[in-house]
Parts: structure tokens; sequence; C-alpha cells
């Protein structure tokens, strides 16, 4: 199976504040990865797929980067609903999706 | 509208089956490959199975491999999980989810459920 591993678990930061969450394949899985954010008691949120194409009507701030093993969301600048649980997904290798292990985003 | 409503969860002892269902309704159903992933309390997200729309060619985690089978009825706009020989780690809120494309699968899910729970305790 292909691992997903993501870094930091846990950043706080300012509203305004530019933060990056990264995630790290196993193996190479070329752009096949989706970014989702998840608020609490909420069903995960699709924000980016394909690495880096934002889905329709996620805000401008959330961006996507990366190929192969080595990937990162971006909020340029935090709001206060950016407050939550983001998560990677590889969707390259069936029968094996894998989800990162998740970034708690808080407020500091 | 566009939604998918799980049902089903339930308090199950171990050793035990359940069977859940999601109901799709506001987009070509048939069209698109679905997907059960599933978040034990305070955990991340276990993808766990899905299935194609096309041909209806079924895919497993090996945590659930032999135990669980995914199933559709897109004359119902209905997408099935049953769950045999329950084990506590199978504990989650199990959600049902859309893929982002129609045809084959992506596997990037555009539309969720609000999950169904699934307890397993004796």
């Amino acid at each position: 199976d292909i691992q997903m591993t993501q870094s930091p678990s846990f950043v706080s930061a300012s509203i305004g504040d530019k933060v990056t969450i990264t995630c790290r394949a196993s193996q190479g899985i070329s752009n096949y990865l989706a970014w989702y954010q998840q608020r609490p008691g909420k069903a995960p949120n699709l924000l980016i797929y394909a690495a880096s194409t934002s889905q329709s009507g996620v805000p401008s701030r959330f961006s996507g980067s990366g190929s192969g093993t080595d990937f990162t969301l971006t909020i340029s600048s935090l709001q206060p609903e950016d407050f939550a649980t983001y998560f990677c997904q590889q969707a390259n290798s069936l029968p094996s999706i894998t989800f990162g292990q998740g970034t708690r985003l808080e407020i500091k | 509208e566009v939604q998918l409503l799980e049902s089903g969860g339930d308090l199950v002892q171990p050793g035990g089956s359940l069977r859940l269902s999601c109901a799709a309704s506001g987009f070509s159903f048939s069209s698109h490959a679905m997907s059960w992933v599933r978040q034990a309390p305070g955990k991340g997200l276990e993808w766990v199975s899905g299935i194609s729309g096309s041909d209806g060619t079924t895919y497993y985690a090996d945590s659930v491999k032999g135990r669980f089978t995914i199933s559709r009825d897109n004359s119902k706009n209905m997408l099935y999980l049953q769950m045999n020989s329950l084990r506590a780690e199978d504990t989650a809120v199990y959600y049902c989810a859309k893929d982002l494309f129609a045809a084959r699968g992506h596997w990037y899910f555009d539309l969720w459920g609000r999950g169904t729970l699934v307890i397993v305790s004796s």
C-alpha cells in the first residue's frame, strides 16, 4: 500500500497568515492527489484534485502543487472558516486508495 | 437537490452483520463510481470500498476484503455496503462518497453524505 504522510500534524496560526501543509507519498503517484477540508462533525469537502486543480466553488486562497511524491496545500491568507482539519488522499493505486493522517489547523 | 443520505448504522455485537444504504439524488447516479469511506472516532479517514458506475467492478481495502461487499442498484439510485464478521475496529462513521467525474472512476470524492455510525461492541 502507498502510505501518505502529512506534516505538520498540528499547526497554530492567525487570521491572515499564510499556511503550507505538506503530504509525502511512499512511492510516486504522478499527480493523483486530492486535498480535503473537514470541519468538526461534518463530512469532508473536496478542495483540490489532480494535485493542483481547484474544485468548483473553492476560494482562490487555497492552492495545491506537487507531483511524484511531494505535494503541498497552501492557504494564502487564513480566514476564520479555514480552521479545520485537512487531509490529503492519493488516487493512483487501486484498490488501495489512502489518506494522510490529517493536519489540524487551529487559531493561535 | 444533489445529495447522499446514508442509513443503517447501529450497535452490533462482534461477529455480527449490518447492511448500510446510501440514497443518491440530484445527479446521474449510474454514471459515477461510488465509494464508502469510514472514520473511527477522533481518527482519520479510511477508504473502505468502491464500485465503478459503468460495469460494477468492485474494489476493497485489505482491512475489509472478504468481510464486506459493496453493491449498487442504479434503477433505485442506491448504494449498499453489506458488512459481515464485524470487529471492534470496524467502529466508525461510514460515509458514502461520489466520484468527481462520470465514466471511469477517478476516485476523487466531491459529494459526501452526512455519515452513519456503526458501533461494534458487546
